[in-house]
């Protein structure tokens, strides 16, 4: 009931296309969702979050949907561009707890 | 503003030999400081956390040890490496409560042990 199942495990897009991302989580509780994106070599750096009393939160070309009846969250990049080629991280968390639970990670490659 | 720094950025130990990874936080105090291991190309695994001085949860019974002698110090430690403990080592601290909490990691350590 902890984990965030995330998929897919890799991911291509041409440049300017739409890169999507899907998580689902079991856990009522869990009431934080960010997204992280880890560059090569890097630590992974948080990217948007969103808390379940809003449908879609949007930063730039970044947004994130929730759908909390379905227990389901994505990341979704607007005209995807070769510099978003990452590892893409959902995660959760709920108020109190002292962790964050990760989903496995998405590799995104845009080509050029 | 708040900082997290973590050395050395890569490291080549024989097996066999001790570790020991630094990880300290500047710009806030009694910060939840966490150790994140992630072997080539997959996920973070949840090695240690620590909600303060002394205080050490161990989430994975492995070949490693933590410890916290100080509010904004945090080491990643090993008396004895084995292969499997190669990986990309990070280190975090959990920002406060609020809607921007989350997470800051560290630059990471890569280890290689031969």
């Amino acid at each position: 009931q902890q984990q965030v199942k995330q998929s897919p495990q890799s991911l291509i897009v041409q440049k300017g296309g739409i890169s999507i991302i899907n998580c689902a989580y079991e856990n009522t509780a869990f009431d934080y969702f960010p997204w992280y994106q880890q560059f090569p070599g890097k630590g992974p750096a948080l990217l948007i979050a969103i808390r379940p009393d809003v449908s879609e939160k949007k930063e730039g070309r970044f947004t994130i949907s929730f759908n909390k009846s379905a227990k389901q969250f994505s990341l979704h990049i607007m005209d995807s561009q070769p510099g978003d080629s990452a590892t893409y991280f959902c995660a959760a968390s709920m108020r109190g707890d002292d962790k964050i639970i990760f989903g496995k990670g998405t590799r995104l490659h845009i080509l050029p | 503003s708040q900082t997290i720094h973590q050395w050395p950025a890569t490291l080549v130990q024989p097996v066999g030999s001790p570790l020991s990874l630094e990880c300290t936080v500047e710009g806030t105090s009694n910060p939840n400081l966490y150790w994140y291991r992630q072997a080539a190309g997959r996920g973070l695994q949840l090695l240690f956390y620590s909600v303060g001085i002394g205080q050490i949860s161990s989430e994975v019974p492995q070949n490693l040890s933590a410890s916290r002698p100080q509010d904004r110090q945090f080491i990643l430690s090993s008396k004895k490496l084995l292969l499997s403990d190669s990986g990309f080592y990070l280190c975090a601290w959990l920002r406060p409560a609020g809607f921007s909490m989350g997470y800051t990691f560290g630059s990471g350590t890569r280890l290689t042990v031969v």
